[in-house]
């Protein structure tokens, strides 16, 4: 599986966006990239996915560059609730699917 | 709907003790797995099932056995327990492997070993 490279840290005001960005350049056409996070040591949490386009549900946007090198997670309106560490992981949907995490992005937000 | 549950959710052990810890989901998964935490990283995969009567090592298994007890179940046992192995240990559930289907996590068992 690919490698990811994100921020150690980030901070983003309450009510604006939030965007983590995620690097992946040794991604294969096959792999898709994964988005959870972690709220204070709670058991991951999925935010959402995506292997080529841009994908939108109810939590976040994922943004995804057309070389497919990197990505972008955005947060539309950051709450309080949403300060947690942001995992960025691509995978190969293939056979048994382990998931590699990283050290991930830290996001505060605040008031 | 409880989703994916962890028993016990705090345990303190002596060195060279044993102990499971327990992890079931309610989702009519087939794949499960095994991870811990260390503080300050990211999960590492221990174990995982893909499906009934299959187990396979993930990334850090030295240390650890694993049985699916049933579709269910799926448990980890520290034969004997060291410092090292103190960490937060995650189970996760999956519909299938090789799918876009995401993982689901339990709440975590923090386990300290002396």
């Amino acid at each position: 599986d690919a490698k990811t490279t994100q921020p150690t840290s980030m901070d983003c005001a309450e009510g604006r966006a939030a965007n983590l960005p995620c690097n992946h350049s040794t991604i294969s056409g096959n792999e898709y990239v994964y988005w959870y996070r972690q709220i204070h040591s709670q058991g991951p949490q999925y935010i959402i996915h995506g292997l080529k386009n841009n994908e939108t549900n109810e939590m976040a946007s994922l943004i995804i560059t057309e070389d497919r090198k990197s990505s972008t997670l955005i947060l539309p309106h950051a709450t309080l609730r949403d300060t947690a560490v942001y995992y960025c992981i691509v995978r190969v949907a293939i056979n048994t699917d382990k998931l590699i995490f990283g050290t991930g992005t830290r996001l505060q937000v605040f008031p | 709907n409880a989703g994916v549950t962890q028993n016990p959710k705090f345990q303190v052990l002596k060195t060279g003790q044993s102990m499971t810890l327990q992890c079931a989901q309610d989702m009519n998964h087939n794949s499960m797995y095994w991870y811990r935490q260390d503080p300050g990283m990211g999960l590492r995969l221990i174990y995982y099932s893909a499906s009934e009567g299959t187990t396979d090592k993930g990334e850090v298994p030295n240390g650890y056995n694993v049985s699916r007890l049933n579709k269910r179940e799926f448990s980890l046992r520290l034969e004997s327990a060291a410092p090292s192995q103190t960490s937060v240990y995650f189970c996760a559930s999956s519909p299938w492997p090789g799918t876009e289907e995401t993982q689901y996590f339990g709440p975590g068992t923090r386990l300290l070993v002396l």
